[in-house]
């Protein structure tokens, strides 16, 4: 089983709808967790950084973890053709020491 | 300019030939890292670095070697390429383990094809 788990998608949804991108994790331990946005061809850039459980806001994200669960979710409120990305949720599985380990990706359309 | 650049951003090589992929950042930044992105499998850590002179293994080491001679350069080299070496190749730098606030700072990729 990967450490952190992610639906690929597509999921394309109309512009203004509501995003909803989420990931499972494995690991009860761990308590970082990062939403990173990739565009085409090019590098991913974080998000969204939280930490335990509980919810984050800034502007229209917001990062919810369910640590009871040990589900993550990204909300997209009032989404735009600009949000048109892959988003990844992070994790630093190993304590940070060894880097991050990334979910698959989920590749999110947002049509105008 | 600050940032962390890498190059070349695109490289076709031949099965066999040595190839070395160079990673530079300006932040002074102790942890540094080589992801490689492959559709199915996502970003996946090749090799990691916390500084000059210490670096270990990720979780798919095999075929590559890296050198931390220098704080700022992180140079990702393939001794013998082979074709499943084919990949988008990301390098990445952080302040700390869990990268702060800032989380890590990737560059914009070197896509490589190994033919």
């Amino acid at each position: 089983q990967k450490e952190v788990e992610q639906d690929p998608g597509p999921l394309s949804v109309p512009e203004g709808a509501i995003v909803s991108l989420n990931c499972t994790y494995s690991n009860s331990a761990f308590q970082y967790f990062m939403w990173y946005r990739q565009y085409s061809r090019k590098g991913p850039e974080l998000l969204m950084y939280t930490y335990s459980s509980g919810n984050k806001e800034d502007g229209r994200f917001t990062a919810q973890v369910d640590k009871s669960s040990k589900y993550i979710s990204l909300f997209i409120r009032d989404s735009q053709p600009s949000d048109s990305a892959t988003y990844l949720c992070a994790t630093p599985s190993g304590g940070g020491a060894d880097g991050l380990t990334f979910g698959k990706g989920t590749h999110l359309i947002i049509q105008p | 300019d600050a940032g962390i650049t890498q190059s070349p951003r695109y490289k076709i090589t031949e099965t066999g030939r040595q190839v070395t992929l160079m990673c530079h950042q300006t932040w002074s930044h102790s942890y540094m890292f080589w992801y490689r992105q492959d559709l199915g499998h996502g970003l996946r850590l090749i090799y990691y670095s916390a500084a000059a002179d210490i670096t270990d293994k990720g979780e798919v080491p095999d075929g590559y070697v890296v050198s931390r001679s220098k704080t700022e350069n992180f140079p990702l080299t393939l001794e013998s390429a082979t074709r499943s070496q084919t990949s988008v190749y990301f390098c990445a730098s952080s302040e700390s383990t869990m990268g702060g606030g800032r989380g890590y700072t990737f560059g914009s990729g070197t896509r490589l094809t190994v033919v």
